[in-house]
C-alpha cells in the first residue's frame, strides 16, 4: 500500500542552523501538507501547498519558514533559522483531491534543537 | 473557526470493556469529522471519517463513532478493548467550505488498556 514517507526520523540541530525536512508523498496526490507537534500538545497546522504554491498557512509559518516541491516526488519544508521553541515532531500529509477528504500521514521527523 | 475538544486527557479501560473517547466540535459549515490513531513512535493513522453521508461511522479495529448535529458531538466508541488498542487518539474537523480541508486537531486522548 503506497505510504508517506519522511526524512531523516530524527534530526538534531543547533539553534540558528537551517534545517530541511524531507517528505514523499503518494504519487498521485495533490494536495500536501506539514503539521507539527510539540510534545505533549496537540497537532497544530502548519502549510497546505497545492499546484506549486501555498494555499494556506497558520500564524505559526511566518518567514522563518519554507516550503518547495523541488521536483515531482520531494515536498520539504524548510527552517531557515532555528529557535529553540521549534523543537517538535513534523508531520507531512497528502491527499489525492479535495472530494476525497482523508489526509495520508507519515510517520514524522522529530526535530530537536539545542 | 474551528475547533475541537476532547473531554480526557487519559482514558484507562480494562480489557474487554467498552471505549467512549469524547470529541466536540465547533464548526461554522457543515464540518468533515475524523479521528487518527497514533502509537507510539509512529504517525497518524484515520480510524473513520463522515463527511456528511451516515451519521454512525464504522472504521478500522471494530471502531465506531456517532455524528450528532444537536449535541455537537463525534464520540468514539469499541465494545470490547483489546490491549492493542491502547495508543493516542485525536479527533480532528476540517471545514466543508474550506479550500484546502486543513485539519483541525483536538488536544488527543491517551488510552491505556489494563488487563
Amino acid at each position: 500500500e503506497p505510504e508517506v514517507t519522511q526524512t531523516p526520523s530524527h534530526q538534531v540541530t543547533q539553534m540558528g542552523q537551517e534545517v530541511i525536512l524531507r517528505c514523499v508523498p503518494i504519487s498521485n496526490h495533490l494536495y500536501f501538507y506539514w503539521y507539527r507537534q510539540i510534545l505533549g500538545q496537540k497537532v497544530e497546522f502548519l502549510v497546505s501547498f497545492y499546484n506549486n504554491e501555498i494555499s494556506e498557512k497558520s500564524e505559526i509559518f511566518d518567514d522563518q519558514f519554507s516550503v518547495e516541491r523541488p521536483d515531482g516526488s520531494n515536498f520539504t519544508l524548510k527552517i531557515r533559522s532555528t529557535k529553540l521553541e521549534d523543537s517538535a515532531m513534523y508531520f507531512c500529509a497528502s491527499t489525492p483531491g479535495l472530494a476525497s477528504y482523508e489526509q495520508y500521514f507519515g510517520p514524522g521527523t522529530r526535530l530537536t534543537v539545542t | 473557526a474551528q475547533s475541537v475538544t476532547q473531554l480526557g486527557s487519559h482514558v484507562s479501560v480494562s480489557e474487554g470493556a467498552l471505549v467512549l473517547l469524547r470529541c466536540n466540535y465547533s464548526s461554522s459549515v457543515p464540518p468533515y469529522l475524523f479521528w487518527y490513531v497514533q502509537y507510539p513512535n509512529q504517525g497518524l493513522q484515520l480510524l473513520l471519517k463522515y463527511t456528511s453521508a451516515a451519521t454512525l461511522v464504522k472504521g478500522i479495529n471494530g471502531f465506531e463513532a456517532e455524528f450528532k448535529k444537536s449535541e455537537t458531538s463525534f464520540h468514539l466508541t469499541k465494545p470490547s478493548a483489546h490491549m492493542s488498542d491502547a495508543a493516542e487518539y485525536f479527533c480532528a474537523v476540517s471545514n466543508s467550505g474550506g479550500s484546502n480541508y486543513k485539519l483541525t486537531f483536538g488536544k488527543g486522548t491517551l488510552l491505556t488498556v489494563n488487563p
